[in-house]
C-alpha cells in the first residue's frame, strides 16, 4: 500500500524559511518513472501546485514561486523535502505531497500538514 | 500568466446531471493537457476522479465521466447524489513539468 505523510512545523514566522518533509512508503523515488509533487491549499481557497521531483532528480517549479522553492529527495530515507524561503502570512496553507503518475494523476495524497505564518 | 478557469459554483438536483468545465484564460484545452479532476470534501485530501481526460480512477463510480467539450475539459456527473456535494478541481499539465490547478467549483446538490 502506498502512503505519503507530510511533516514540518505548524507555525513559522514571517521571513523565515519553511522546510517540509514527505515520507513515502510503498514506493521508492529511486525507481524509474517515480515522481512526487507538493501542492498547497490556503484555508477556504483553491489547490495550488508547487513543485515536482522525479526519480532521475528532475525538478520542476511553479513559475510564480520558483525563486522561493527548492525540492529535493533523500532516497536513503525515501523522503522528499520542500523548502520555501521568505515566508509570508499569505503562505498559510495546508501543504500536501502526492505521488504523481503522469497524465495528470496525483494519487494518493498525504493527509496534509497545516502551516501557519504568523509573528 | 495563464489561468485555469472553473465555474465558482454550480447546483444540481438529486438524480440530475451536471457538467463542470475547465478552461484556459488563453487558448483551448485539449487532451495534450491531460485534464484531470479531483473531488474534495471539507477537511479531507483531494480524491482522484478522472485523469488523462477520461480515465476513471479506481473505485470511482461510472456516473462520473470526463471529456473535452468544445475548447474546455468537462466533468459530467450523471444521477447526482447527495454525497457528490463537494468541491471539484481540475488540473492541467502545462508542459515542462508544470501543472496548474483551476480555482475549483463548489457543487451543491439540492
Amino acid at each position: 500500500q502506498v502512503t505519503l505523510k507530510e511533516s514540518g512545523p505548524a507555525l513559522v514566522k514571517p521571513t523565515q524559511t519553511l522546510t517540509l518533509t514527505c515520507t513515502l512508503s510503498g514506493f521508492s523515488l529511486s525507481t524509474s518513472g517515480m515522481r512526487a509533487s507538493w501542492i498547497r491549499q490556503p484555508p477556504g481557497k483553491a489547490l495550488e501546485w508547487l513543485a515536482r521531483i522525479d526519480w532521475d532528480d528532475g525538478k520542476f517549479y511553479s513559475t510564480s514561486l520558483e525563486t522561493r522553492l527548492t525540492i529535493s529527495k533523500d532516497t536513503s530515507k525515501n523522503q522528499v523535502v520542500l523548502t520555501m524561503t521568505n515566508m509570508d502570512p499569505v503562505d498559510t496553507a495546508t501543504y500536501y505531497c502526492a505521488w504523481y503518475h503522469g497524465s495528470g494523476r496525483f494519487d494518493p495524497w498525504g493527509q496534509g500538514t497545516l502551516v501557519t505564518v504568523s509573528s | 500568466q495563464t489561468v485555469v478557469t472553473q465555474e465558482p459554483s454550480f447546483s444540481v438536483s438529486p438524480g440530475g446531471t451536471v457538467t463542470l468545465t475547465c478552461g484556459l484564460s488563453s487558448g483551448s484545452v485539449t487532451t495534450s493537457y491531460y485534464p484531470s479532476w479531483y473531488q474534495q470534501t471539507p477537511g479531507q485530501a483531494p480524491r482522484t476522479l478522472i485523469y488523462s481526460t477520461n480515465t476513471r480512477s479506481s473505485g470511482v463510480p461510472d456516473r462520473f465521466s470526463g471529456s473535452i467539450l468544445g475548447n474546455k475539459a468537462a466533468l459530467t456527473i450523471t444521477g447526482a447524489q447527495a454525497d457528490d456535494e463537494s468541491d471539484y478541481y481540475c488540473v492541467l499539465y502545462m508542459g515542462r513539468g508544470i501543472s496548474l490547478f483551476g480555482g475549483g467549483t463548489k457543487l451543491t446538490v439540492l
